[in-house]
């Protein structure tokens, strides 16, 4: 079973244009992290998001516990922010044993 | 600065050959894991560490096996390589409890023939 569920699996937008990322869990998790990764590159931590909303320059991560689920916003995209973006959950065991979403693939045109 | 460092970076194996893949990190951390990434299904936990001497298997962890002989390394090795195992994978460091960024290295992209 897919523990975790990333939506869209694809999305294009132009530059300045806002993205809204969504993820949802299967189980309860209390652990939520959101990834980026080039392709053919190394995964990088972009937000660490327990519960609440979360902001990194122009990233903005908002996690509903209860209802499971967490979403990335991207605000003013930029052609360099193409790529795979991933979220990741870590199911309440304390070891940081994260389960991955399969990604959104962001691309953004001039 | 933190690190995961993995090698090798490419690997071409034959069917049936043993293949060891290494990671070493120097972030301190007592947790190491072992990721593959496919193309549909994302990211797989094959194996992860909780400090030297210990391995634990993850999600799909049948044809592979791990060591980790010291707080800075971890290898995953394929005792007997198939193509079904052809794959990038990800190396990863990270704490126990709470929150602590999770380091990954830059994948090893294997293919078995």
């Amino acid at each position: 079973e897919q523990q975790v569920q990333q939506s869209p699996a694809s999305l294009v937008l132009q530059e300045a244009e806002n993205a809204e990322l969504q993820c949802s869990f299967s189980i309860f998790t209390n652990q939520v992290q959101w990834f980026y990764q080039r392709p053919g590159g190394r995964l990088v931590s972009l937000l660490y998001n327990p519960s609440g909303t979360k902001q990194s320059g122009r990233l903005t991560s908002t996690t509903v516990i209860k209802e499971r689920r967490s979403s990335l916003h991207i605000s003013s995209s930029q052609i360099t922010d193409s790529g795979t973006y991933l979220c990741a959950m870590e199911p309440n065991t304390g070891y940081q044993n994260f389960y991955f979403g399969k990604g959104t693939s962001l691309t953004v045109i001039p | 600065e933190a690190a995961v460092t993995q090698s090798p970076r490419n690997k071409v194996a034959v069917t049936g050959g043993k293949v060891t893949l290494s990671c070493n990190q120097t972030n301190n951390h007592n947790n190491m894991y072992w990721y593959r990434q496919d193309t549909g299904h994302g990211l797989r936990l094959i194996h992860y560490s909780y400090g030297a001497g210990s391995t634990e298997k993850g999600d799909i962890p049948d044809g592979y096996k791990a060591s980790r002989p010291s707080q800075e390394n971890f290898s995953l090795i394929l005792e007997l390589a198939t193509p079904s195992q052809t794959s990038v994978y990800f190396c990863a460091s990270g704490d126990v409890g709470g929150y602590t960024e999770v380091f990954f290295g830059k994948g090893t992209r294997l293919t078995v023939v």
